[in-house]
């Protein structure tokens, strides 16, 4: 199962928007609205921020959004703040019974 | 609020075995299904190995297929996974992490704070 593709990187100002996609096929993204995206900060463990391609966990900032169009997912991320540098994944349920992840995005506020 | 906390992690050579465990608390564990999920030095997430909450169910990722064993034990609210014919590609942080309610490969919302493997000579 190859990993779902995401930018490298990102950046944006305080008080922007800014939007990272995750591509990946019929068979995982497009397929099932199984996706999510998790925030992970250096020497952290990952900590879900959108679920089901749109839903927020409790707790989580609704400056957060996901959506979903065909096989690409989209996390957007508004009034950005500092806190917000950090690294973003995308997850998705497979055809074959497994969960495959995205590279991963580096997200710089400048 | 749930905790997991994993351990077990430490060098061992390549083709050697270890076992990582992973204590809940703070929810129901055998109503929920779990995954581990590693991360390499420097590099991005990659799913390894889930269960179902009964531990009937089982799933792993090609990479690790044959050689890992995923378990867990409901009566001491403990994750498990066996790692044998590690190989130096193994060494990761690696991660216990809880699924949300009535999903198994989706919406990890607890996770440990990970423990090191090194497969090294």
């Amino acid at each position: 199962q190859s990993a779902l593709t995401q930018s490298a990187s990102v950046s944006g100002s305080p008080g922007q928007s800014i939007t990272i996609s995750c591509t990946g096929t019929s068979s995982d993204v497009g397929g099932y609205n199984y996706v999510s995206w998790y925030q992970q900060h250096p020497g952290k463990a990952p900590k879900l921020m959108i679920y089901d391609v749109s839903y927020r966990p409790s707790g989580v900032s609704d400056r957060f959004s996901g959506s979903k169009s065909g096989n690409t997912a989209s996390l957007t991320i508004s009034g950005l703040q500092a806190e917000d540098e950090a690294d973003y994944y995308c997850s998705s349920y497979t055809r074959s019974n497994s969960l495959v992840f995205g590279g991963g995005t580096k997200l710089t506020v400048l | 609020e749930g905790q997991l906390v994993e351990s077990g992690g430490g060098l061992v050579q390549p083709g050697g075995s270890l076992r990582l465990s992973c204590a809940a608390s703070g929810f129901t564990f055998n109503t929920f299904d779990m995954n581990w999920v590693r991360q390499a030095p420097g590099k991005g997430l990659e799913w390894v190995s889930a269960i179902t909450g009964s531990g009937g169910r089982t799933y792993f990722a090609d990479s690790v297929k044959g050689r890992f064993t995923i378990s867990r034990d409901n009566s001491k609210n403990t994750l498990y996974l066996q790692m044998s014919s590690l190989r130096a590609e193994d060494t990761a942080v690696y991660y216990c992490a809880k699924a949300s309610a009535g999903r198994t490969l989706a919406a990890l919302d607890y996770w440990g704070q990970g423990t090191l493997v090194t497969v090294s000579s």
